[in-house]
């Protein structure tokens, strides 16, 4: 099984930061990575696929990079609005999340 | 509009089974696969497999490789998720997904206790 882990697990952060956090694939998979956004009591909602790709109406503050095992999401001037949970899924090998990332306001 | 819409929450003992279900509309239900994915209470997604919708065919996950089954009523667009022998830690919110869309039901809250 390919194991995805998320670092960090939590960050504490203020409107208007630069967020980067991580996900690291336990084997290579390519760029078959996906990053999902949570919100309390909502269902995920896709941000990016296939590492970098930005989806429908996603804003432009979000990006994804990476490939083989090491992959990013960057939120660049951090809104309120995006306090959330946040996943990484590979579905090079079956399908994986990892254990999310939870951004928090100071 | 695409729309996955699940049953209402459930509340079942231990050894109980129960049979969740996933309308689907807005789109042709055959012609895309359906995901389930699982959520423990204040915890991470699980992805627990999906079901091709045309020929009816079940992927398990490793970890719900037993007492879950997924399965399809085509005529009326719906999928099903089936869980036998319930246990405590099957105590979630259960998701479809019609990962094509990205769209997601609204998840069904499972609640296992004696």
């Amino acid at each position: 099984n390919t194991v995805m882990t998320q670092s960090p697990t939590s960050m504490f952060i203020s409107v208007g930061d630069r967020v980067t956090m991580n996900c690291k694939a336990s084997q290579n998979v390519g760029t078959n990575v996906d990053w999902y956004q949570q919100k309390t009591g909502q269902s995920p909602k896709l941000l990016i696929y296939g590492a970098s790709n930005r989806y429908t109406g996603v804003p432009d503050r979000f990006t994804g990079s990476g490939s083989g095992t090491d992959f990013t999401l960057t939120i660049s001037n951090m809104q309120a609005e995006d306090l959330a949970v946040y996943y990484c899924l590979q579905y090079n090998y079956n399908h994986t999340f990892g254990a999310g990332t939870k951004l928090e306001l100071k | 509009q695409i729309q996955l819409v699940q049953s209402g929450p459930e509340l079942k003992k231990p050894g109980e089974s129960l049979k969740i279900s996933c309308k689907a509309s807005g789109y042709t239900f055959t012609d895309y696969a359906m995901q389930w994915v699982k959520q423990a209470p204040g915890k991470g997604l699980q992805y627990m497999g999906w079901i091709n919708t045309q020929t009816g065919k079940p992927t398990y996950a490793d970890d719900f490789k037993e007492r879950f089954v997924f399965s399809l009523e085509t005529s009326a667009s719906t999928a099903y998720l089936q869980i036998n022998n319930l246990k405590n830690e099957d105590t979630a919110t259960y998701f479809c997904w019609n990962n094509y869309f990205d769209y997601w039901g609204q998840g069904v809250m499972v609640t296992v206790s004696s």
